[in-house]
């Protein structure tokens, strides 16, 4: 089974400060994507990656930074915490296009989430 | 259009009845139809997936109905039970891009 962990399942941050979202997969996966997660809003895309040092921004990067240097990590940085930024924060990975089939390439695995809550 | 809208925000369904779902796109280019399921606490998981090429995909007491025409894709979950109350997620996603564009989610309640 694939297993995606995140490395905090609450977190509490002040206004200001400098937060590391982790993300660790174990399967081998070319892409890595961080989500965050709000009432009504569903799931938005901040950044996701596709390879290692790459990153390419989703629908809502404003405010957010991440990083890949290995190809199991992914993280996600908030470079000075907002309360607007308080969320539950999903990390998801996916095999990506290669030999395998169109629907097993795209199927992204999530795991649990990081509820955040900047004060 | 990238965006996959969904409806209903919220549904109550008594037990044993039938929960419909639904979700309508613009673009064209997307030719897959993920549904994720998410459960309190848990990240979203696949539910079930269908390509534009059919137009009904059935697995279990879960099926897709797909409406190329009209652009529109539904879920419909059967004999409905307490533990599939749960939030859904429709999504959809183009060969070439490599992320889902995910509609906006339903809470679903099933009361017993």
């Amino acid at each position: 089974d694939v297993k995606v962990t995140q490395s905090s399942r609450y977190l509490v941050k002040r206004t200001g400060e400098k937060v590391f979202l982790e993300c660790v997969q174990d399967m081998d996966h070319e892409n890595m994507f961080w989500y965050r997660q709000d009432p009504g809003l569903g799931l938005r895309l901040i950044y996701f990656s596709y390879d290692v040092k790459m990153k390419e921004k989703g629908d809502i990067p404003e405010g957010y930074s991440v990083s890949r240097e290995k190809k199991e990590r992914f993280s996600l940085i908030l470079e000075s915490a907002s309360t607007n930024q308080t969320s539950m924060y999903l990390c998801a990975s996916s095999l990506g296009p290669g030999l395998a089939g169109f629907l097993l390439a795209y199927e992204q695995y999530f795991g649990p989430g990081t509820r955040l809550t900047v004060t | 259009q990238q965006q996959v809208k969904q409806s209903p925000q919220s549904l109550i369904v008594q037990k044993g009845g039938i929960s419909i779902i639904n979700c309508a796109y613009e673009n064209t280019a997307f030719d897959y139809f993920p549904w994720y399921q998410q459960f309190p606490g848990k990240g979203p998981a696949l539910l079930i997936a269908i390509r534009p090429d059919v137009s009904e995909k059935k697995e279990g007491r879960f099926t897709i109905s797909f409406n190329k025409s009209a652009k529109q894709f539904s879920l419909h979950i059967m004999d409905s039970q307490p533990g599939d109350s749960a939030t859904y997620f429709c999504a959809a996603i183009n060969q070439g891009a490599q992320k889902l564009v995910f509609g906006q989610g339903t809470r679903l309640t099933i009361n017993p």
